[in-house]
């Protein structure tokens, strides 16, 4: 069964500029959620989806946004990116049952702003 | 305060020893509580989840929940070199789909 796929895999980006990552849940989920983990904060939830919807959103400004799609991918954007959103962009997925149940996280995706 | 709270560490144990670790939470209508263990440059994974006030256990490790003291423990039994790794503690919100995640406490087994 394959796992949670996140591309890509690094990334480095300009201050300003905007990004887009993916996530491909473990086929069946359909709860997906999306967390920054930097070493001063650790995890911080960014928002979590399930069949399309934003159920819950986190403390994050307006530049974070996502979406998910049909098959239960999903994306994330950042625009305007600032040197403080360089992180680790996890995201994570769960059945229907498994939000109670944990969840399985993707390898990640490294930013870096420069 | 802080809404998950561990210690940082790092917990130093030898190998074969017991290591404990602790996990504090602040909301009260919590249900769910669960551990994750993160090798360096890894993302986490599920270890155990635990509902129910008690023991849950799994092979070496044994999860500890204590609703009315607002506490998590997970018990690592005979530690091993490869158990060296940070422990997140995560709390599921009450009434909302989040999991709010404790900065994770470096446990390093000692050969």
């Amino acid at each position: 069964k394959a796992g949670v796929t996140q591309t890509p895999r690094y990334l480095i980006k300009t201050r300003g500029q905007q990004v887009t990552l993916s996530c491909s849940p473990i086929s069946g989920h359909r709860s997906v959620s999306w967390y920054q983990q930097t070493p001063g904060q650790g995890l911080q939830f960014l928002f979590e989806y399930f069949s399309e919807t934003q159920r819950n959103k986190g403390n994050f400004p307006g530049r974070f946004s996502g979406r998910q799609f049909s098959n239960s991918r999903s994306e994330m954007n950042v625009s305007t990116l600032e040197l403080g959103d360089s992180a680790l962009y996890l995201c994570a997925s769960s059945s229907r049952q498994g939000v109670n149940y944990g969840y399985t996280f993707g390898s990640g995706t490294r930013l870096t702003v420069v | 305060q802080k809404e998950v709270e561990q210690n940082s560490g790092p917990l130093s144990v030898p190998e074969g020893a017991i290591a404990s670790l602790n996990c504090t939470y602040s909301d009260r209508g919590s249900q769910s509580f669960f551990w994750y263990r993160q090798y360096s440059g890894k993302s986490p994974e599920l270890i155990m989840f635990i509902y129910s006030n008690g023991d849950k256990e799994d092979g070496r490790f044994t999860a500890q929940l204590n609703k009315a003291s607002q506490y998590v423990s997970l018990l690592i039994r005979d530690s091993q070199p490869s158990d060296s790794a940070t422990y997140l503690c995560a709390v599921k919100a009450s009434g909302t789909y989040k999991y709010i995640f404790g900065t994770g406490t470096r446990l390093k087994v000692l050969a």
